[in-house]
């Protein structure tokens, strides 16, 4: 099974602050990384899908790098909002579209 | 937008039930999967299915079944239900083009409390 990990589990962060977190995968046969966002209440949504070593990718504050030769990526929220509060799952694919999870870093914005 | 639609957000059943979790998706995706998601654990595969009667087992596949008569249905049953079946159960759709680099998109998930 393929090794996908998050760190840290929980973060919290004051309103206004900047913040990163860390999705590590196996370097080989790398084909994509999918970041997506969990809001109390609602489903997941798809942020990134990232293939690219080097690509960054970004969606109003929110941005991420992918570095497929060693294995991560960094999810970045600049200025942080109550509204970032949320799980941030990371993935990537095994055979075909079957996706294997990491186990999400939980970020709650303090106002 | 993609609507996947999971038949119920809250479910209680009894140790032995058989029970079963819709899942129903607008946007004509081949591929559907259903995940158990527990704390600490992130979302977990247990099954998937690229086509109609066509089905796949994922990571923990013991104690479920699928079915997939119609390409926008895709229902899980827990044939004999457990305490440990207690769970978030999210569906999942997705177009199979480029395969690996298409997001899937979520119903909003099924808590089911087995007592």
């Amino acid at each position: 099974i393929l090794n996908v990990e998050q760190s840290p589990q929980s973060l919290h962060v004051q309103e206004g602050d900047s913040t990163n977190f860390t999705c590590s995968f196996p370097s080989s046969n790398f084909y994509a990384l999918h970041w997506y966002r969990w809001e109390t209440a609602k489903s997941p949504e798809a942020l990134f899908v990232m293939t690219l070593n080097g690509d960054e990718k970004k969606k109003g504050r929110i941005s991420a790098t992918l570095n497929t030769k060693e294995g991560y990526s960094y999810l970045y929220i600049k200025g942080s909002q109550p509204e970032d509060s949320a799980t941030y799952l990371c993935a990537s694919p095994t055979a075909g579209n079957k996706l294997t999870f990491g186990g999400g870093t939980r970020v709650l914005v303090k106002p | 937008d993609v609507k996947v639609t999971q038949s119920s957000r809250y479910l209680v059943k009894r140790t032995g039930e058989k029970v079963f979790l819709e899942c129903v998706q607008d946007m004509d995706h081949e591929n559907m999967f259903w995940y158990r998601q527990d704390p600490g654990l992130g979302l977990r595969l247990i099954y998937f299915s690229y086509d109609v009667k066509m089905k796949e087992k994922g990571d923990i596949p013991e104690g479920y079944s699928v079915s997939r008569e119609k390409k926008e249905r895709f229902s899980l049953i827990l044939e004999s239900a457990s305490t440990n079946q207690t769970s978030m159960y999210l569906c999942a759709s997705s177009s199979p083009q480029g395969k690996r680099n298409q997001p899937q998109h979520f119903g909003d998930g099924t808590r089911l409390s087995i007592l």
